[in-house]
């Protein structure tokens, strides 16, 4: 079965670091971009971020110099590296893949003193 | 990058057609067939309905269908269903080599 499974959300404060993990399962990682999506809630889909299989990465103006996006093909996974956390950057985070034809769960990050 | 515009929502009875737009600019859904519509029900993930304009993945319904004019894209429900009640987004390549969403149009089945 075609799976991704997010990790890593939580409670940060304001300015603090968090990183997420996407782990991939039932087809060739190596062989897709992966992006990162998220939602805050009541609101609607704000793309986050991207990695091509050459590790090839691109980000919006928002997260740009914040966040890092970076995979690992033996572990099938991809992460978020996310610093500088803003109230703003609360939301649940999806991991998807290629043409957004897959979807993990989501995995939630909340940003609050 | 500003999100594609897309309208608040959309209504119809059962059995109906409805059309929901989503309009950008020339540097991303005028510019590249790589437009994509989504389905999202509450508390769930997305759903890929149509991707490059108007390709339907494997077990999506043909009742779903997406075409594109120029800046504006636009995602067609024909037989309306209960089920088809959901919020609905557009997403564009775009020239800056990143991805947009469309501000979500919520569909509401009378």
């Amino acid at each position: 079965e075609v799976q991704l499974v997010e990790s890593g959300g939580g409670l940060v404060q304001p300015g603090g670091s968090l990183r997420l993990s996407c782990a991939a399962s039932g087809f060739t990682f190596s062989s897709y971009d992966m992006h990162w999506v998220r939602q805050a809630t009541g609101k609607g889909l704000e793309w986050v971020s991207a990695i091509g299989t050459a590790g090839d990465t691109y980000y919006p103006g928002s997260v740009k110099g914040r966040f890092t996006i970076s995979r690992e093909n033996a572990k099938n996974s991809v992460y978020l590296q996310m610093n500088s956390l803003r109230a703003g950057d609360t939301a649940v985070y999806y991991c998807t893949r290629g043409s957004m034809d897959v979807w993990g769960q989501g995995t939630t990050v909340t940003v609050s003193s | 990058q500003s999100a594609l515009t897309q309208p608040a929502s959309v209504s119809g009875s059962p059995g109906q057609s409805i059309t929901i737009s989503c309009t950008g600019t020339s540097s991303d859904v005028g510019r590249y067939n790589y437009v994509s519509w989504y389905q999202q029900h509450p508390g769930k993930a997305p759903k890929l309905m149509i991707h490059d304009v108007s390709n339907r993945p494997s077990g999506v319904s043909n009742r779903f269908s997406g075409s594109k004019s120029g800046n504006t894209a636009s995602l067609t429900i024909s037989g309306l269903q209960a089920e088809d009640e959901a919020d609905y987004y557009c997403s564009s390549y775009t020239s800056s080599s990143t991805k947009v969403f469309g501000t979500g149009t919520k569909v509401t089945v009378l």
